[in-house]
């Protein structure tokens, strides 16, 4: 079955440093991935939609400069926390679209393991 | 603008029946999905829905109305490893004809021996 390969799983980090996170399809090509941040025992928060080879679209409230995404291959897509801080301190989860076998072909979201992100 | 309700907490016993309930507000629906999330881990899809109706996948199933914005997840025959958070999500088409996947809050599923 598809899997999105998420790295890393734990990381963390001094206050003021960037954090890279890598999402990788593994067996087929997503063109759009999903990036989410979770609050502990809160949902998932859509932060930005990667598009390979174009520029990212940002939800509302999310800073383009903080939360830097590149889609630069069919495979992967980058999330970069830049100058980080204690408040950035997340879960952060990447997802990609995998259309369902079957009847019903829809697109459905296949999720990487999530990142973790601690911010001292 | 758009708007996913959940509960925020359920208990019930091994063996039983819940029903976890979904109320939806989008501008350009396009499909309900469910998800299973465990603590720490990435959520795990369970079922999709897009027309009206009851689908069943094993001891889970899915309902829809799009009519009432409003959806359920039943799970049967509940076992202890059911206990997760299950997240309602919203398939929404922008209006440059991109999708986003929005998700609900989450209901915290407590499944008690």
């Amino acid at each position: 079955g598809a899997v999105v390969s998420q790295h890393p799983s734990w990381v963390i980090c001094k206050s003021g440093t960037s954090v890279k996170i890598e999402c990788r399809s593994l067996d087929f090509q997503a063109t759009t991935m999903f990036w989410y941040r979770q609050f502990p025992k809160q949902s998932l928060m859509l932060m930005a939609t990667s598009n390979e080879g174009s520029k990212a679209t940002y939800e509302q409230g999310v800073e383009k400069d903080k939360f830097l995404i590149n889609h630069a291959s069919l495979t992967l897509s980058t999330l970069t926390v830049t100058s980080a801080h204690p408040e950035d301190s997340s879960f952060y989860i990447c997802s990609a679209r995998m259309r369902l076998a079957g009847g019903s072909g829809a697109n459905v979201l296949t999720f990487g393991a999530g990142s973790r992100l601690t911010v001292l | 603008g758009q708007n996913i309700d959940q509960p925020t907490e359920m208990t019930a016993t091994e063996g039983a029946i819940v029903q976890i309930n979904c109320t939806y507000q989008t501008s350009g629906f396009n499909g309900l999905f469910w998800y299973q999330q465990h603590a720490g881990e990435a959520p795990t899809f369970l079922s999709y829905n897009v027309l009206d109706g009851l689908e069943e996948k094993g001891r889970f199933s899915s309902f829809l109305s799009r009519s009432k914005g409003y959806s359920y997840l039943l799970l049967k025959e509940l076992q202890m490893k059911d206990s997760a958070s299950y997240l309602c999500a919203v398939r929404d088409q922008t209006t440059s004809g991109t999708y986003k996947y929005i998700f609900g809050t989450g209901t915290r599923l407590k499944v008690l021996a």
